[in-house]
Parts: structure tokens; sequence; C-alpha cells
């Protein structure tokens, strides 16, 4: 089956620096990525839709400039966190589909910490 | 936006019991997947089920469309069940993009 792979896992950092997670699609070409927040006990927020090749498109209060997102190849898309700080701290998961498919991958998920 | 609300949001199940989780949505979908992601916050898709009823192992599902609900049904509930339940749905038009709802923490004890 389609696998999504997401990384790091795991991340911590200081204050003020950027931080890049990687969503690579293994086993498909993904035309369209999304990239969630989860906030703990909270449910998953959509960030930002990124399709290869163009800009990602992202939804109403997420910071474009803070969350910058790069989806330059069908396998893979980058999710970078500028200038980060401690309320960025968050669980990021990336999910990915091909063109035509009705069930979506997920990653893994990254959990940034931000000290 | 569409709403997405699940119900309810905790249950605590002895082992090998049964239980029904509900998912209501405020707008018509021509998506709607269940997922449960376990403590390590992996998300595994149980069902893609827009409409009608699926069935897999102890897990069954329901969605009725017309009256914007789906049910999940665990029956003889196991500790591994234990995790959160998200249903997620898309609005007709909207290219993938999934809105997930509140879910719901069960907890399977022995």
């Amino acid at each position: 089956g389609a696998v999504v792979s997401q990384h790091p896992s795991r991340v911590i950092c200081k204050s003020g620096t950027s931080v890049k997670i990687e969503c690579r699609s293994l086993d498909f070409q993904a035309t369209t990525m999304f990239w969630y927040r989860q906030f703990p006990k909270q449910s998953l927020m959509l960030m930002a839709t990124s399709n290869e090749g163009s800009k990602a498109t992202y939804e109403q209060g997420v910071e474009k400039d803070k969350f910058l997102i790069n989806h330059a190849s069908l396998t893979l898309s980058t999710l970078t966190v500028t200038s980060a700080h401690p309320e960025d701290s968050s669980f990021y998961i990336c999910s990915a589909s091909t063109s035509g498919a009705n069930v979506l991958t997920f990653g893994a998920g990254s959990r940034l910490t931000v000290l | 936006g569409i709403q997405v609300e699940q119900s309810p949001p905790d249950l605590i199940l002895q082992e090998g019991a049964n239980s029904t989780l509900r998912c209501n949505f405020s707008d018509s979908v021509n998506n709607l997947q269940w997922f449960h992601q376990n403590p390590w916050g992996q998300l595994i898709n149980l069902f893609y089920i827009p409409s009608g009823t699926k069935q897999n192992g102890r897990l069954s599902a329901t969605t009725v469309a017309t009256e914007r609900y789906s049910l999940l049904y665990i029956s003889s509930s196991q500790t591994t069940d234990s995790g959160v339940y998200f249903c997620a749905v898309e609005v007709t038009g909207g290219g993938n993009k999934l809105t997930f709802g509140t879910g719901t923490q069960l907890k399977v004890e022995l």
C-alpha cells in the first residue's frame, strides 16, 4: 500500500531557529500534499495544501512567511518553521494523495518542541 | 466552514465490550473517512465510507449522508483498540481537503 515517510519524528530546537520537516511519498507520486498541526488533546487542523510545482495554499490564520512549504517534486514536500517560538511546539503531520485518489495516506508525524 | 462533531468525547470500556462512536457533520460531503490515531500519533485509515455500510473484522461503519452522520461500531473491544478515533470529511468540491472531527478518546481496560 501507499507509504508516506516523515522526518524527523522528533526535533527539539532553540527559540529563534528554523526547523525543516520532510514528507516523502515512498511508492507513489503525490500530486498533492497536506500539512496538518495537532496540539495536545486536540484535533488535526489543516495548515496548507501544496501541489507539486506551484505555491502552497494556506488556510486562514496560518502565516505563510512563518511556515514555508515547498513541493519541488512529486515525492517530496517540506515544511520549514522559521524563527520558531515555544508556541509553535506541536505535532505536525503530512498527508499525500495521488490524482483521483479518494483516500489520503498520512505520515507518522513530527513532534516539534521549541525551548 | 463545515463543522464536524464527534461523540462521546471520551469513552472507557472493559475488554470485550461493544461501542458505537458517532460523527455528525453540518454540510454535504463526498468523502468521509474514519481514522484511528495510536498513542504514538500515527493515523491509520479504518474506512473510506461516504455512504453505506462497510465491515472489516471487529469494526464496521455506516454513513447516512442524507442525514449527515456516520457511526463506527467496535465489537469485542481489545486493549489495542485504545487511542483516538477521528472522522474526517471532505466537502463536495473540496479537492481532497479533509476536515477532522473533534475526536473520541477511547481507553479499553482489562
